[in-house]
């Protein structure tokens, strides 16, 4: 148990549906981010918002929409995905976005797209 | 950007044996973290290592900075051990970005 959680844990979705992940932390830090972890291939920071802001935007397609409302939480909402987005997709955070801090990990979301 | 790499890419052993996986990085770091991926996909943090040594039970990490590698070391391996170690840096140009290397798939068999 990390203090990250991430729901659902699986999901499969067509290529027209909408759906969205959901990121929770218990640690009270104040950065966030969503990685991609694709088969064969090293894991890709997406997004990361720091005191709710978005500080970092890895040039991620926008069928990928990521939503901070408080610290705690991160959305990344989904439509019109591709095949080649199945991935698992980890959520993070970490206390501060200043440099030198540890990133702790959620279990992740395991994503099927049909 | 900075560049991860991760050897040997696969590893297999028996139980009790001894290992240690190598990441080399080119160019100066802020952070260096060792994960464990677990069958599930959970990453658990093992180590956070921008330089020198460390140990946790039968882990131990070791970062030379300047000479821009780490080494984890893992002692008596159980089968609990096996899944992926990840090796990420914070290179000094990019702050809190974490580059993953391609990881080492362990195996310990029994």
């Amino acid at each position: 148990e990390t203090g990250v959680t991430q729901t659902p844990r699986h999901l499969v979705m067509g290529m027209t549906n909408k759906k969205s992940l959901k990121c929770e932390q218990h640690l009270g830090h104040n950065a966030m981010y969503w990685y991609k972890q694709s088969a064969k291939k090293p894991l890709e920071l997406m997004f990361v918002y720091s005191l709710e802001e978005r500080v970092e935007n890895n040039s991620v397609p926008s069928r990928f929409s990521p939503e901070c409302p408080n610290s705690s939480h991160l959305f990344l909402h989904l439509h019109t995905l591709q095949p080649e987005d199945s991935a698992l997709y980890l959520c993070a955070s970490s206390r501060g976005y200043n440099g030198g801090e540890t990133q702790y990990f959620g279990p992740g979301t395991r994503l099927l797209v049909l | 950007g900075i560049q991860v790499e991760q050897s040997p890419p696969d590893l297999i052993l028996q139980e009790g044996a001894n290992s240690t996986l190598r990441c080399n990085f080119s160019d100066s770091v802020n952070n260096l973290q060792w994960f464990h991926q677990n069958p599930w996909g959970q990453l658990i943090n093992l180590f956070y290592i921008p330089s020198g040594t460390k140990q946790n039970g039968r882990l131990s990490a070791t970062t030379v900075a300047t000479e821009r590698y780490s080494l984890l070391y893992i002692s008596s391996s159980q089968t609990t051990d096996s899944g992926v170690y990840f090796c990420a840096v914070e290179p000094v140009q990019g702050a809190q970005k974490l580059v993953f290397g391609q990881g080492t798939r362990l195996t310990i068999n029994p």
